[in-house]
This record gives C-alpha cells, structure tokens and sequence, in this order.
C-alpha cells in the first residue's frame, strides 16, 4: 500500500507565477490535510478536505490561494501570483477518519517551494 | 498564535540517556499525538494519548498526559543516534476538526 505522495518534491518559481502542489493520499484515505513548514518551525494547518468538499479552510490565506479534492485524482494545493514569502515546505497528510475522531495522519514527503 | 508548545526548543544528549520532551496546550482537546520528523522529510507519527489516558508506551517512548495542567511529555529511554529529529505534539482541539502542531523540540543525540 503506496503511502501518501506528492508531487513535485522541489519547486522553483518565479514571482507572479503559479505554483500547483499535488498530493495523492493513501488508498481508501478520504481524508486530506495541506500544511505549510517554514524552516525550523512547526507545521501550520492551512486546510482540510474530504471529496469534493472543503471542510475547513481556517488557515489558507485570503488571496491567492486555493485547494481542491475532486472526485477522482489527486488533490491539489494552488498558489497565484505567488511571492518571496510563499517559499515553504509544503505537507499533505491524510487519514481514514476525520481528525475529531482521534484519526492519525499519514504525512508525504512535501513539497517544497522556492520562490525567486 | 500555536496551540501547543514544546519545551525545550532544542536538546542536545549523549547516546544512552533518556530524552524529556515537553508540551503545553491552551483549550480542551480530545487527544494528543506525538510525531517524528527527520531532516527534509515528513512526518511520522508515534503515539496517541486520549484525554482519558494518564500515560501510555510504546517499546523506548512512554507519554504522559496531564488535562488538568494542559501538558504532556514524551520520554524517549536508552537514546540512539538515530533517535536525532524534530518532535512535534499535536492536539486535537474539541469542536475543531484538524490536528494543531506545536513549534517542535530538536533532539539531537550525540554518539
């Protein structure tokens, strides 16, 4: 059973480019989580979907970014327009059961993104 | 601002000494997990203490939970080199449906 992958792995963009992060989670994995590490730190929790729906989005900024979790594929994290400050690792867990229910999360490797 | 914090920020000991990695929260949780995550890799998870539970082990790691000081420790006993990481708590806030990491305690064993 592959474990949670995402892709790319590096990064490198631009200013004012956009930046897609893809994250496929672990088989009959329902559940995704998108975190953002900067260096030396904790991880931030940026949003958390199930299919097709988008169950908290407390911790994604306002502007230029967005995620999705379609019916089929991978889900994805996009970033607009990005800029220096978006340089960050980027992590994708998922899980079986929400996170309420006491469900441990199964990280990727991240992406990591670098903005020039 | 985090929810959890890890005290201390970083740890340095010789191979063969017990590590003692702290964690306080703010608000209610439902339970409290701890990870694991080497340089450039992502994280791994260790163990899960329910609000219920006092204490918990697994092989070397042996966590503690205390509500009514909004606390947990991990122990790690009879460090290895590859013990050498960043350990981080995560609470699950009652109500909320996400797990919140706290800034992480850099151990480092030293051969």
């Amino acid at each position: 059973n592959a474990g949670v992958m995402q892709n790319p792995r590096h990064l490198v963009r631009r200013r004012g480019q956009e930046a897609r992060l893809r994250c496929s989670p672990m088989k009959g994995h329902s559940h995704v989580y998108w975190y953002r590490q900067l260096p030396e730190e904790g991880l931030k929790f940026m949003v958390y979907l199930q299919k097709e729906n988008i169950i908290d989005e407390s911790g994604m900024p306002k502007e230029r970014f967005s995620a999705e979790f379609p019916k089929e594929g991978p889900s994805i994290l996009r970033i607009q327009q990005v800029v220096r400050g978006d340089s960050a690792a980027y992590f994708c867990a998922s899980s079986p059961i929400s996170g309420i229910q006491g469900g441990e999360l199964f990280f990727g490797e991240g992406s990591r993104l670098t903005v020039l | 601002s985090q929810q959890g914090e890890e005290d201390p920020q970083a740890l340095s000991i010789q191979e063969g000494e017990n590590a003692t990695m702290n964690c306080s929260y703010k608000t209610s949780i439902n339970n409290l997990q701890w990870y694991r995550q080497n340089s450039g890799r992502g994280l791994v998870h260790l163990i899960l203490i329910r609000s219920n539970e006092r204490e918990k082990h697994s092989g070397r790691l042996r966590v503690t939970l205390d509500t009514s000081k909004k606390s947990s420790s991990l122990l790690i006993t009879a460090s290895r080199a590859a013990d050498t990481a960043s350990y981080f708590c995560a609470t699950d806030l009652q109500g909320a449906q996400k797990l919140v990491f706290g800034q992480g305690t850099r151990l480092t064993i030293n051969p």
